[in-house]
C-alpha cells in the first residue's frame, strides 16, 4: 500500500463546475501537507498548503482532518485552465527539511 | 532566468551506457533534492543535499546511481550500465534555508532503449 493514495481519476467535469479530491495518508508522523499541481510533461508547482484549519486561496480550498489523516481540495468555478494533475503530498518533517512523498495524482479534465 | 534549471531536457541512449545528468539549483537554495517520476506516478525521492552533504538516500538509488553536489552548488546525477526500467522523467528541486516549499526543474527524460 502506498504512503499517499489518491483516487486517479480522471474527473471529467464543465466549466463552472465544482470538484473535489479526496486523499488519505497512513503516516501518522506526517507533519506538512501540500497539493501540487502538475501539467502534462512539465514540473510539479506548488498549489498550495494545507493547514489543520483549512484554508483558501481563491477558488481553490484545502482541508486536513489528522486525526481521519485525511486531505482534500475543492475547487470551484472551474476553468479550463485547471486541466491538470493534482498531487497531493506529505513530508515526515516540519520546517525547511526532508523529503516529499507524493501521492500518484489525480488527473482533471475541465470541458468548454 | 532564475528557476532551477536541468540538463539535458531528453536524453535517448542505450541499455547499458552511463548517462549524466545536472542540475543548477535556485542561487542561495542550500537543499538540492533529486526525485524520479515514471508514467502515471508520482514523483519518487531519490537523495538529497544539503550544500555539499548528502544526506539521504532512498533504497530506489541502487548502487548504479551515484549523486553528487562537489561545491554545494549545482549537482550531477550518474546511472551507469543503464536499464530500461530507469527510463523515466528525473526531477530535480530546490528549497531556501527555513522554507519547506521546493522548487522543481523541468526534468530531464531518460529513454533507455
Amino acid at each position: 500500500r502506498k504512503e499517499v493514495e489518491q483516487d486517479p481519476g480522471p474527473f471529467n467535469v464543465p466549466e463552472g463546475a465544482t470538484v473535489a479530491f479526496n486523499c488519505t495518508y497512513s503516516n501518522s508522523a506526517s507533519q506538512s501537507f501540500f497539493w501540487y499541481r502538475q501539467d502534462c510533461r512539465k514540473e510539479p508547482k506548488l498549489l498550495m498548503s494545507v493547514y489543520s484549519s483549512g484554508n483558501e486561496d481563491g477558488r481553490f480550498t484545502a482541508q486536513l482532518n489528522r486525526a481521519s489523516q485525511y486531505i482534500s481540495l475543492l475547487i470551484r468555478d472551474s476553468k479550463l485552465s485547471d486541466s491538470a494533475t493534482y498531487l497531493c503530498v506529505v513530508t515526515h518533517y516540519g520546517g525547511s527539511q526532508g523529503n516529499l512523498i507524493f501521492g500518484k495524482g489525480t488527473k482533471l479534465s475541465v470541458k468548454p | 532566468d532564475t528557476g532551477v534549471s536541468q540538463n539535458p531536457r531528453h536524453k535517448i541512449t542505450k541499455r547499458g551506457q552511463n548517462v549524466t545528468f545536472r542540475c543548477d539549483p535556485i542561487s542561495e537554495h542550500n537543499r538540492l533534492y533529486w526525485y524520479r517520476q515514471t508514467l502515471g506516478q508520482g514523483p519518487e525521492f531519490l537523495t538529497y543535499f544539503q550544500n555539499e552533504a548528502q544526506l539521504e538516500k532512498s533504497r530506489l538509488l541502487s548502487d548504479r546511481f551515484s549523486a553528487e553536489r562537489p561545491k554545494g552548488s549545482f549537482s550531477t546525477l550518474e546511472i551507469q550500465r543503464t536499464e530500461q526500467g530507469d527510463s523515466a522523467m528525473y526531477l530535480c528541486a530546490s528549497t531556501p534555508v527555513a522554507k519547506n516549499i521546493q522548487y522543481f526543474g523541468a526534468g530531464t527524460r531518460l529513454s533507455v532503449l
